[in-house]
């Protein structure tokens, strides 16, 4: 497989339930990105972790809760949600200090409803 | 400050006909300006970007033109197609960093 992955596409919870979002990049990266997207809104920057270290928290709830095991993978862990916390969430990755390093490449997104 | 502001939030245009989006910026940190592209069920993808150094960039039929004085800049579809019916974000960021602020998106309609 090649760009951004992202399991699952779709995921329905309750607000109890603790579940984990998973994103994988192919293109030898180097920085990763959770976003949130929900209708009429800016994307929203969550999460950044350059070289797996995170280098920004955009004052984000600590019922998520970001993991990077090495620089290929990211996940965010859900636990205790709230139905506002339904929207897509959107992994990107980027390459730093290579040439056009500002693009970021998003994956498809997981589309998360919170009941 | 780094706030970045879309207009308009939809828009609907002819087959063949030209389609504007335009976005304003405050932070004069600012020095990448990217327009990205997103399909239904896709995530965003990059379509075209600048920066300051220039005025206008164009790639086929999509160009942008950026106005420094004025802190703004636009997204121009000439020759519009269906296929190009979408959403579209503008960003920004300072360069060396990679964090990307975005515009609300503008949501665009193609019209056979």
């Amino acid at each position: 497989e090649t760009g951004v992955t992202q399991t699952p596409r779709h995921l329905v919870m309750g607000m109890t339930n603790k579940k984990s979002l998973k994103c994988e990049q192919h293109l030898g990266h180097n920085a990763m990105y959770w976003y949130k997207q929900s209708a009429k809104k800016p994307l929203e920057l969550m999460f950044v972790y350059n070289f797996k270290e995170q280098t920004e928290n955009n004052s984000v709830p600590s019922r998520f809760s970001p993991e990077c095991p090495n620089s290929s993978h990211l996940f965010l862990h859900l636990h205790t949600l709230q139905p506002e916390d339904s929207a897509l969430y959107l992994c990107a990755s980027s390459l730093i200090g290579g040439s056009g390093g500002e693009t970021q490449y998003f994956g498809p997104g997981t589309r998360l409803l919170v009941l | 400050q780094q706030q970045v502001k879309q207009s308009p939030q939809s828009l609907i245009v002819q087959k063949g006909g030209i389609s504007i989006i335009n976005c304003a910026y405050e932070n004069t940190a600012f020095d990448y300006f990217p327009w990205y592209q997103q399909f239904p069920g896709k995530g965003p993808a990059l379509l075209i970007a600048i920066r300051p150094d220039v005025s206008e960039k164009k790639e086929g039929r999509f160009t942008i033109s950026f106005n420094k004085s004025a802190k703004q800049f636009s997204l121009h579809i000439m020759d519009s197609q269906p296929g190009d019916s979408a959403t579209y974000f503008c960003a920004a960021s300072i360069g060396g960093y990679s964090t990307l602020t975005f515009g609300k998106g503008t949501m665009l309609l193609v019209s056979p």
